[in-house]
């Protein structure tokens, strides 16, 4: 058990909706990292916050947008949907910033998306 | 350009072999750090090994082993003995400065996977 618990698990929506996906990150992990995992890309970095500030942007589309809370929990909210938004959505935790990231990654279990 | 190259899409071996996962990365940076995350059926995501640029000594947990090698730019993993449970996706990541992170994340950037299959 990594610490971070994302939720929900598992969401079947159609296209054009949108959906929340949370993330509470390790107790004390000020970092918190949005990942993507599909067939064809890979694991694609999605934005980075810090202690409730944006840090970073990779590849978020602009349909997409996040926030972290004053609680450190974070949402990414995914709009307008797409088939292609089909995908595996990852939150990490860290008690780092700065790079090069000496230290791993903490991983949730994933929220499946499926967009029908 | 990739800067984490997993070329090897699957690899299936039969229990007890030994077998090497292939990694190699690209980077300017003269610090940075290299890691391998396993990712089972389940689909979480488990840290395995974390290696910084000037550290090349290689490392063995069990049957885990990893070769460092800055020469030729690679971070190769080796299962022996390979058992049904060691089948998963294994991905090799790399962090780096800011700088030359593209995306500028302090996040990792990773490889496309490797899927493991052990058959019995």
């Amino acid at each position: 058990d990594s610490g971070v618990t994302q939720t929900p698990k598992h969401l079947i929506t159609a296209t054009g909706q949108r959906v929340t996906l949370r993330c509470s990150p390790r107790s004390g992990d000020l970092s918190v990292y949005w990942y993507q995992q599909s067939l064809d890309q890979g694991l694609q970095f999605l934005i980075q916050y810090y202690n409730g500030e944006e840090r970073a942007k990779g590849n978020i589309l602009e349909r997409f947008s996040a926030q972290q809370f004053p609680d450190l929990h974070s949402e990414l909210n995914l709009s307008s949907l797409e088939l292609g938004d089909s995908a595996l959505y990852f939150c990490a935790s860290s008690p780092l910033v700065g790079a090069p990231l000496t230290g791993e990654l903490f991983f949730g279990e994933g929220s499946r998306l499926t967009v029908l | 350009a990739q800067k984490v190259t997993q070329a090897q899409t699957e690899i299936s071996v039969v229990e007890k072999e030994d077998v090497t996962l292939d990694c190699v990365y690209e980077t300017r940076d003269t610090t940075y750090y290299l890691f391998w995350y396993k990712q089972p059926p389940s689909g979480e995501l488990v840290f395995l090994i974390r290696r910084n640029s000037f550290d090349e000594q290689n490392e063995i947990s069990g049957r885990y082993s990893w070769n460092f090698q800055k020469s030729t730019s690679s971070f190769n993993f080796t299962i022996t003995a390979s058992q049904v449970v060691d089948s998963a996706v294994y991905f090799c990541a790399l962090s780096e400065a800011r700088a030359y992170s593209g995306g500028g994340a302090d996040g990792l950037t990773f490889g496309k996977g490797t899927h493991l299959i052990i058959q019995p």
